[in-house]
C-alpha cells in the first residue's frame, strides 16, 4: 500500500520570503501522480500542483514549484514571495496512474503554514 | 460552471440517528469519490463510484456505511446509527471520467452530540 509522510506539522515563513514543504512517499509503482492540495480555513480543497512521475521537469505553477525526487521519493513544495493568503494547511497526495489501479487519492496528515506580515 | 456541490454545510445528529449527506458531482463529471476528515488529520479515501455503480469501497467501514450514486440525483453518503466517533468532515470530490484530476467540494461538517 502507499503512503505519504509529511514531516512537518508546522512551518512559518516571513511575507515575500520562500518557503519548502517537505512530502516523502513509497510505492513500488512506476506510474503515479502525485499532488499538493491547499486548505485554507474555509476549508476547500484546492489543487495547487500536480506532477507525473514520468516527467522528469519539475511542475511550476505561478509562485508554487516543486522539486521532485523520483529516486529518492521525495516531492516537496517551494512557495516563493510567499503571500498572506498563502496561509493555510497543505496536504502532499499520491494517486496511482495505471488504468484499472486505484483511483484513490492517498493524503499525508498536512503542514500548517503561517504567514507573517 | 458551478463546481461540486455538497449539502448540509453542517449538519448535527443525536448518537444513533441516521446521517445523510449529499453530493453534487460537476457538471459531465461521471465519476464520485468520498473522502472522510478526522480532526488534525489529511483525507481518507472511502469510496468510489461511477453512476449506479460502486467501483471501489475499500476504505468504507464494514457496518453502518453506505454510499450510492443513482442515475438520476446527487450521490448519497449515508451513515446509520451514528456515534461520537462519526464527528469528521466529508469531502465529495468528482471527476469527468477515471485518470483525471478529482475536483472538490467544501465539505460537509458532521457533529455528533
Amino acid at each position: 500500500a502507499q503512503t505519504v509522510t509529511q514531516s512537518q506539522p508546522e512551518m512559518s515563513v516571513q511575507e515575500a520570503e520562500t518557503v519548502t514543504l517537505s512530502c516523502t512517499y513509497d510505492t513500488s509503482e512506476s506510474d503515479y501522480y502525485l499532488f499538493w492540495y491547499k486548505q485554507p480555513p474555509s476549508r476547500q480543497m484546492i489543487l495547487v500542483i500536480r506532477q507525473e512521475a514520468y516527467k522528469q521537469q519539475n511542475a511550476t505553477e505561478n509562485r508554487f514549484s516543486v522539486n521532485f525526487q523520483k529516486a529518492a521519493k521525495s516531492f516537496s513544495l517551494k512557495i516563493s514571495d510567499s503571500q498572506l493568503g498563502d496561509a493555510a494547511m497543505y496536504f502532499c497526495a499520491y494517486r496511482s496512474r495505471y488504468l484499472g489501479g486505484s483511483e484513490k487519492l492517498v493524503f499525508g496528515k498536512g503542514t500548517k503554514l503561517t504567514v507573517n506580515p | 460552471n458551478a463546481g461540486v456541490m455538497q449539502n448540509p454545510r453542517h449538519l448535527v445528529r443525536r448518537r444513533g440517528q441516521e446521517a445523510r449527506l449529499r453530493c453534487s458531482p460537476m457538471k459531465g463529471h461521471s465519476h464520485v469519490y468520498w473522502y472522510r476528515q478526522l480532526p488534525e488529520e489529511g483525507l481518507k479515501f472511502m469510496v468510489y463510484l461511477q453512476k449506479e455503480n460502486i467501483i471501489d469501497e475499500s476504505g468504507m467501514p464494514k457496518e453502518r456505511f453506505s454510499a450510492e450514486f443513482p442515475k438520476e440525483g446527487p450521490s448519497i453518503l449515508r451513515i446509520q446509527q451514528v456515534v461520537r466517533g462519526d464527528s469528521a468532515a466529508y469531502f465529495c470530490a468528482s471527476s469527468p471520467q477515471g485518470g483525471q484530476p478529482q475536483h472538490f467540494g467544501d465539505g460537509t461538517r458532521l457533529s455528533i452530540l
